[in-house]
């Protein structure tokens, strides 16, 4: 199975900050990353897919890049609303794996 | 509105059968655009995908649980179930029905395998 190491496990911002989140597969996975947010008490969500396409309604201060196997999840301009935890999937191989997910917390 | 919705036992003792079903309203399952997948997160293991069906009852599940996963589907009503047999304490998890993959990235194999839509999650305790 394709390991997927997320980093940092938290993170504690202040509104108006950035917060910037990394995903690292084990192996190449071309650029077969979805990210998604989970706020408390609340369903998951799909935020980004395919490593950097923002899914409709998402706000554009959500971003996604890649350099190879690393992917990384921007948020900037943070609001207290993006208090979430949030993690990361590939969907390059079978079976799909997980990130172990990101929490985000806002001072 | 598009939702999801698991119900089912929230406590099952070791050995014995998990039992969970997926309502899905304001989406079809029998459109057959998408699969229909469980997934689990263990605060040990973290998320986990479990398996997939499609409404035509085809279905693939992690190698890891094949060995216990059943998933069914019945269309009439717009739901789909999980069964996992032989349950231990390492079952305790939160478990969630999600749509997805699409039925095209599935046929065309572009990789393309996301979870568009989530139900919020019931807790399953293994316990005597």
């Amino acid at each position: 199975d394709i390991q997927m190491t997320q980093s940092p496990s938290s993170l504690s911002a202040s509104v108006g900050d950035w917060a910037i989140f990394t995903c690292r597969a084990s192996r190449s996975i071309a650029k077969n990353l979805n990210w998604y947010q989970h706020r408390p008490g609340k369903a998951p969500t799909l935020l980004i897919s395919d490593t950097s396409t923002l899914q409709s309604g998402v706000p554009s201060r959500f971003s996604g890049s890649r350099s190879g196997t690393d992917f990384t999840l921007t948020i900037s301009r943070l609001q207290r609303e993006d208090v979430a935890t949030y993690f990361c999937q590939q969907s390059h191989s079978a079976p799909y794996t997980f990130g172990q997910g990101s929490r985000l917390e806002i001072k | 509105q598009e939702q999801l919705q698991e119900s089912g036992s929230g406590l099952v003792k070791p050995s014995q059968t998990l039992s969970l079903t997926c309502s899905v309203s304001g989406a079809s399952i029998g459109n057959g655009d998408y699969y229909w997948s469980w997934i689990r997160q263990n605060p040990g293991t973290g998320l986990e995908w479990i398996g997939y069906i499609y409404h035509t009852g085809n279905t693939d599940y992690n190698p890891s649980l094949r060995s216990r996963a059943t998933i069914s589907v019945e269309t009439s009503q717009n739901q789909f179930s999980l069964r996992l047999n032989s349950v231990t304490a390492a079952d305790t998890a939160v478990y969630f029905c999600a749509r997805g993959p699409r039925f095209y990235d599935i046929l065309t194999g572009n990789g393309k395998g996301n979870f568009d839509l989530w139900g919020r999650g019931t807790l399953v305790a293994v316990s005597s």
